[in-house]
């Protein structure tokens, strides 16, 4: 079975400093989508970024980016300039081999500190 | 990306009662997916509704538990069945969108069995 994994259940960082939140997974598909949601205490799930697996380019969403190492099969989140706002559970996505069914990592707990 | 409505958005039932949870999507979808989020867990796929034919299943989740229904392509209810304490979790539903948008889903209902 496919798999995503994040070894960070919870993580801390200070108001408008840089904090990056691991992802790994499991694959034998050679084109795939990954994505990061982000889960706010409103428990409504919001996508923050994703990333083609067939383009090298590294996605940018603004204050959000991900370093994607597609031999090693990680996909971090980094969050720059981090804001009050960006407190709640972070969530890496992967949709299931020669499926659209999206499999999920255990998510990370991210606090904003102020 | 598709805007979807997900009702109720929370709810406190008997043990023993049933519950139907309804999405309603604001455009045609093939595919639409139910996920059971237990407290301070991740999401889980419970199944894959798809108009015209019966859900698929995913393993621990059965028809029984969990029936689905798919009347079109814009609307599909989840009913949590014989409700136990431990059924208490968030239910969401998805839709797939092209991959430029990532997957959209409802707000979620929460689910409280006492």
């Amino acid at each position: 079975a496919q798999t995503v994994t994040q070894s960070q259940p919870e993580m801390s960082v200070q108001e408008a400093e840089t904090v990056t939140l691991s992802c790994t997974y499991d694959t034998s598909e050679n084109n795939y989508y990954l994505f990061w949601y982000k889960q706010p205490p409103s428990r409504q799930m919001i996508l923050v970024i994703r990333q083609e697996a067939y383009k090298q380019q590294n996605a940018t969403e603004n204050r959000f980016s991900v370093n994607f190492q597609k031999a090693a099969k990680s996909f971090s989140l980094k969050i720059s300039d981090s804001q009050l706002g960006d407190t709640a559970m972070y969530f890496c996505a992967h949709p299931q081999g020669g499926s659209e069914k999206l499999v999920f990592g255990k998510g990370t707990k991210l606090t904003v500190n102020p | 990306s598709a805007v979807i409505s997900q009702k109720p958005s929370r709810d406190i039932c008997q043990r023993g009662t049933s519950l139907t949870i309804q999405c309603q999507v604001d455009s045609q979808v093939t595919m639409m997916f139910w996920y059971r989020q237990q407290p301070g867990q991740s999401l889980t796929l419970i199944a894959t509704a798809n108009q015209g034919s019966e859900a698929t299943y995913e393993s621990g989740f059965v028809i029984d538990k969990f029936p689905i229904s798919r009347p079109n392509l814009t609307f599909s209810t989840l009913t949590v069945s014989n409700m136990s304490p431990e059924d208490s979790s968030i239910y969401l539903c998805s839709v797939p969108g092209q991959a430029l948008y990532g997957y959209t889903f409802g707000s979620g209902t929460r689910l409280t069995v006492v």
